[in-house]
């Protein structure tokens, strides 16, 4: 089956304790996303990824990172995680690099909570 | 992208037409309509997309007016599974997916 797969789906942590959300997805997609979703604030883009070893920031960066060694992982690391950061997160992909006609495939999100 | 403005909510009865309207009066020539829609907490989920023709699919309809300043997005049979968030988004080709706030459609029994 076709899919976005995230890792965990629910996660508590204290500030300051980094941490690693895990994205997959087996369609062979060039184009991969982190957004964060926010009450009153919608979706945000945090990184994205055309390519392997290819990421830019989005409209939300500060605070994470990002890598792109393969083209299935695109992992977002929270280097030292601040209860702002609280938030549900969600990770997409499109094949093709992310041009104007291809539809984002998302996974089931992950809840973090910082402490 | 342009911005869009969306209802925050709508009601619809079970087995009626949704219709879910859009204003995006700033569009440019080469931007297309997208619409996704979330059900509570999940992945959001693609459901249409046009230039300026009107589509279908086996979801839904979207209907773009002629001067592209506005859209509906048509269920036409909606079930309780269709509560969700509806994000109707202008993008042009090789540009970010940006979502507002969207509109919350509730259909109810």
């Amino acid at each position: 089956e076709a899919q976005v797969t995230q890792n965990p789906r629910y996660l508590i942590t204290v500030t300051g304790k980094k941490l690693t959300v895990t994205c997959s997805q087996n369609m062979n997609h060039e184009y991969m996303s982190w957004y964060r979703q926010d009450p009153g604030l919608g979706l945000r883009q945090i990184y994205y990824s055309m390519n392997v070893e290819v990421t830019d920031k989005g409209d939300v960066p500060e605070g994470y990172k990002v890598s792109r060694k393969e083209k299935r992982n695109f992992p977002l690391i929270l280097e030292s995680p601040s209860p702002n950061q609280t938030s549900l997160y969600f990770c997409a992909s499109t094949p093709r690099g992310g041009g104007g006609f291809e539809k984002l495939f998302f996974g089931s999100g992950t809840q973090l909570s910082v402490l | 992208d342009a911005k869009t403005t969306q209802p925050p909510s709508m009601d619809c009865a079970e087995g009626r037409a949704a219709n879910l309207p859009c204003n995006h009066s700033t569009i440019s020539g080469n931007e297309y309509v997208y619409w996704y829609r979330q059900i509570h907490s999940q992945g959001p989920q693609y459901i249409i997309h046009g230039l300026k023709n009107n589509e279908t699919n086996e979801m839904a309809s979207l209907i773009i007016t002629e001067d592209r300043k506005s859209s509906t997005l048509i269920l036409p049979h909606a079930t309780l599974r269709d509560t969700a968030v509806y994000y109707c988004i202008v993008r042009a080709q090789y540009s970010t997916l940006t979502f507002g706030k969207g509109t919350m459609l509730l259909v109810s029994p």
